[in-house]
């Protein structure tokens, strides 16, 4: 069974640009959450998403947005990129938005740095 | 607002010794999750916990739920080297049956031979 995919793993933006990154859950689950981490902050929600619908919002600005499409994939943007985005983006995929008995499955993550 | 405190925050210690992570949490729980994180990887689940007084155990790891005081421990027994990377719990807040998840600030459990 194939885990979570998230592309691209590693991403350069300048300030000022907008990125937008993909997750494909295991097949079959519906739910698709975001988080970011960063040494600082440490691991924070930003969203969660299922059938396409946004369920659930973390305390982020307005310039972090994102969607899920029909088969379950989501994006996530950032748009006007600040230094302080550079992090580590990590989606977690699960049935329909609960753990299972072995828990939320995470991607391997997109890291992205703003020069 | 949740709040997910880990202790301690940096762990050194000698293979085979045991030693116990703690996860305390602020608001009520009946569930607790905890991941495992190599450097520069993504989280590996390890343990769902899913009622009070939950124990789960694989290998040289144990850990335990006791939701009326808000906490859980991660017991390492006899350490070894493979042991080493950082240890995250996250406590869940419901919301319209989905959950989002609280981290702690990890602990970064270093193995020494």
């Amino acid at each position: 069974k194939a885990g979570v995919t998230q592309t691209p793993r590693y991403l350069i933006k300048t300030r000022g640009q907008q990125v937008t990154l993909s997750c494909s859950p295991i097949s079959g689950h519906r739910s698709v959450s975001w988080y970011q981490q960063t040494p600082g902050q440490g691991l924070q929600f930003l969203f969660e998403y299922f059938s396409e619908t946004q369920r659930n919002k973390g305390n982020f600005p307005g310039r972090f947005s994102g969607r899920q499409f029909s088969n379950s994939r989501s994006e996530m943007n950032v748009s006007t990129l600040e230094l302080g985005d550079s992090a580590l983006y990590l989606c977690a995929s699960s049935l329909v938005g609960t753990a299972s008995s072995r828990g939320y499955t995470f991607g391997s993550g997109t890291r992205l740095t703003v020069v | 607002e949740l709040k997910v405190e880990q202790n301690p925050l940096f762990l050194s210690m000698q293979e085979g010794k045991n030693y116990t992570i703690y996860c305390n949490y602020s608001t009520t729980s009946d569930r607790l999750y905890w991941y495992r994180q190599d450097p520069g990887k993504s989280l590996e689940s390890l343990f769902v916990l899913l009622s009070n007084g939950a124990v789960k155990q694989e290998g040289r790891l144990m850990a335990s739920l006791d939701t009326k005081a808000r906490l859980s421990t991660l017991h390492i027994t006899a350490a070894v080297h493979d042991l080493s990377a950082t240890y995250f719990c996250a406590v869940p807040a419901s919301n319209f049956g989905n959950e989002k998840l609280t981290f702690g600030t990890g602990t970064r459990l270093t193995i020494i031979p």
